[in-house]
């Protein structure tokens, strides 16, 4: 079945600094990849989605890239804030009626310090 | 707008104990789902329904039952409790006409003693 790594599992960066957290999935025929940030005592939110016929996509200071080859899949955090400190984690899944099966990453947990 | 509803938030049960964990959506959707969450391991699915009447094995289903009780609400049964249990509990929902985005209650901790 599907085996999602996620890394590093604690980074800790300076106020207005990038951030990026890597993944990499084990099945080619996975092909949607959403990313979720979890603040303390509240459940997941999903914050930027890739699917497979796209290499990179933006939102603000959000962006998340996928190299389908490669297999893995980055999210890159600019100029973050402290707000930005939850734990995130990525996922994967074949989408269509299996779009709700994710293949969850460990998580990262991202301290912004001010 | 309440989305995706859990309770209990909090439960202690003792070991042998049976509970069931209930889940409500109010956004019209097909599918619903139970992950637990366990330090360093991510969200791992329990079980899924991806329509009203049909139940799937997830990745850690043992120790389970689950029940979809109409389109709005599943609901998540241990029927004798054990201590590996012990876990935070959420549910979720989600749509294909929405892209499959899936949006997450709010938890529910779980402890076994």
């Amino acid at each position: 079945g599907e085996n999602v790594e996620q890394h590093p599992s604690t980074l800790s960066v300076q106020e207005g600094d990038s951030a990026v957290i890597k993944c990499t999935y084990s099945d080619s025929a996975s092909n949607y990849f959403p990313w979720y940030k979890q603040e303390l005592g509240k459940g997941p939110q999903l914050i930027i989605d890739i699917r497979s016929n796209v290499g990179e996509k933006k939102d603000q200071r959000i962006a998340v890239t996928l190299n389908k080859t490669a297999k893995h899949f980055s999210l890159h955090i600019t100029e973050t804030q402290p707000e930005d400190s939850a734990v995130y984690f990525c996922a994967a899944s074949k989408g269509g009626n299996q779009g709700g099966k994710l293949i969850f990453g460990q998580g990262t947990e991202l301290s912004v310090k001010p | 707008n309440a989305g995706v509803t859990q309770t209990p938030k909090f439960q202690v049960l003792k070991t042998g104990q049976s509970m069931t964990l209930q889940c409500a959506q109010d956004m019209n959707h097909n599918s619903m789902y139970w992950y637990r969450q366990d330090p360093g391991m991510g969200l791992r699915l329990i079980y899924y329904s991806a329509s009203e009447g049909t139940t799937d094995k997830g990745e850690v289903p043992n120790g389970y039952n689950v029940s979809r009780l109409n389109k709005r609400e599943f609901s998540l049964r241990l029927e004798s409790a054990a201590p590996s249990q012990t876990s935070v509990y959420f549910c979720a929902s989600s749509d294909l006409r929405g892209g499959n985005t899936i949006y997450f209650g709010e938890g529910s901790w779980l402890t076994v003693v």
